[in-house]
């Protein structure tokens, strides 16, 4: 079964670093979206992206953050300048066409800025 | 009033009886509706889509009332693994993207 898959798992930064996370899609999806869920907190939106650019963000999604598809498969959420409060699990989805259709969701990179 | 809201619970469920819980939510213009299940530490899982007519699958019901702007979901039978915290999911809530409710915990006991 196509899954989304997400690396890495954990990833451990100072704060003021820049992390990348990193994130492939299903294949055949066209719809792609990061959230992210604080310890003990509601899955919040960040970004979603469709045909190669950003079609809805945000308030959280400020201008330490942003998103590329580089390659036609890779899917990045870059952090500048990472806070301790970035500290997360940071979830990609994907959806094959529209909002109707369900979203499927990677296990998470869970980032923890020290 | 939140976008999409839910009970936090948790309800704590003896093995094999009914559970039964709504969502609701503020936007009468929302599109579609999901019910995704979380476990500990782990990633949305969907559930079951939510139509308009209500759907069953297996021992999980789920309705919608659009006149009253909820969803729910009903278990039955319920078993230990059902133990989880349930997400409600709106289209629409909020713009074109995939809201979430903060989540319902259930506690299934033997």
């Amino acid at each position: 079964e196509p899954e989304v898959t997400q690396t890495p798992s954990h990833q451990v930064t100072q704060m003021g670093q820049e992390v990348i996370l990193r994130c492939v899609p299903i294949s055949n999806h066209l719809y792609f979206y990061w959230y992210r869920q604080i310890l003990g907190q509601k899955v919040e939106f960040l970004v979603s992206f469709y045909n190669n650019e950003i079609s809805e963000k945000s308030e959280i999604f400020d201008d330490q953050f942003s998103v590329e598809r580089p390659d036609g498969s890779n899917f990045t959420l870059k952090i500048r300048s990472t806070k301790l409060e970035d500290s997360a699990m940071y979830f990609c989805a994907s959806l094959r066409r529209d909002m109707n259709t369900e979203a499927f969701f990677g296990q998470g990179t869970r980032l923890t800025v020290v | 009033r939140k976008e999409v809201e839910q009970d936090p619970g948790p309800f704590n469920v003896p093995e094999g009886a009914t559970v039964a819980f709504n969502c609701t939510y503020s936007n009468s213009a929302s599109q579609s509706f999901f019910w995704y299940r979380q476990d500990c530490r782990k990633e949305p899982k969907l559930l079951m889509s939510v139509y308009s007519s209500g759907n069953e699958d297996g021992r999980f019901t789920a309705q919608l009332n659009r006149a009253s702007q909820y969803i729910s979901l009903l278990i039955r039978d319920s078993k230990l693994s059902d133990s989880a915290t349930y997400l409600c999911v709106v289209n629409g809530a909020a713009g074109n993207k995939l809201t979430f409710g903060g989540g319902t915990r259930v506690l299934v006991k033997p």
